[in-house]
């Protein structure tokens, strides 16, 4: 049984592009999250989705990023207009149900470089 | 609101007994999940505490008081790969982890 999956493991941008970040979540899992985590800290939350849904956004910056998990593929967050600040280990956990009281399994992470 | 403390770094000798603690404040509580990340690597599962009291598995416990806000980890027989951070994830809906705590294990 694979686990979750992310790609790519490692993104390099110049600023202003724009970056999209894939996570495929482990089998049979439904529920998908992303965290942010800045060199020498801790797992800041951003979202979290449903299939077609987005259940709860509230660590999502206000611009330029925006999350989908549609009905068929992965999990994309997309970060527009790419700034130096962004750059960051990006993690994508999933877990069967909601996240209350269930354990949340994640992936290898994407480390996003921004030049 | 949701708030968690842990200490930022702790250090400790092979083969000894570390404690690590967390306090949390949060507005809904759905038991409080620790976790431990390499360097370089994604976040792995090691505990979930629900009910007070002590769960033990293998050389890691841990601990919950829900009265007092309050978890600890702990790491019995040290060994070298345990140097590592461990993120203590608590509040409404477990999606809001602790800074967490760097633990270095020397010889």
């Amino acid at each position: 049984n694979a686990g979750v999956m992310q790609n790519p493991r490692h993104l390099v941008r110049r600023r202003g592009q724009e970056a999209r970040l894939r996570c495929s979540p482990m089998k049979g899992h439904s529920h998908v999250y992303w965290y942010r985590q800045l060199p020498e800290e801790g797992l800041k939350f951003m979202v979290y989705l449903q299939k077609e849904n987005i259940i709860d956004e509230s660590g999502m910056p206000k611009e330029r990023f925006s999350a989908e998990f549609p009905k068929e593929g992965p999990s994309i967050l997309r970060i527009q207009q790419v700034v130096r600040g962004d750059s960051a280990a990006y993690f994508c956990a999933s877990s069967s149900r909601g996240s209350l009281q269930e354990t949340q399994y994640f992936g290898p992470g994407t480390r996003l470089l921004v030049l | 609101g949701q708030n968690i403390d842990q200490p930022t770094e702790m250090t400790a000798t092979e083969g000894a007994i570390v404690q690590i603690n967390c306090t949390y404040q949060t507005s809904g509580f759905n038991g409080l999940f620790w976790y431990q990340q390499h360097a370089g690597e994604a976040p792995t599962f090691l505990s979930y505490n629900v009910l007070d009291g002590l769960e033990e598995k293998g050389r890691f416990s841990s601990f919950l008081s829900r009265s007092k806000g309050y978890s600890y980890l702990l790491l019995k027989e040290l060994q070298m790969k345990d140097s590592a951070s461990y993120l203590c994830d608590g509040g409404a809906n477990n999606l809001f982890f602790g800074t967490g705590t760097r633990l270095t294990v020397i010889p």
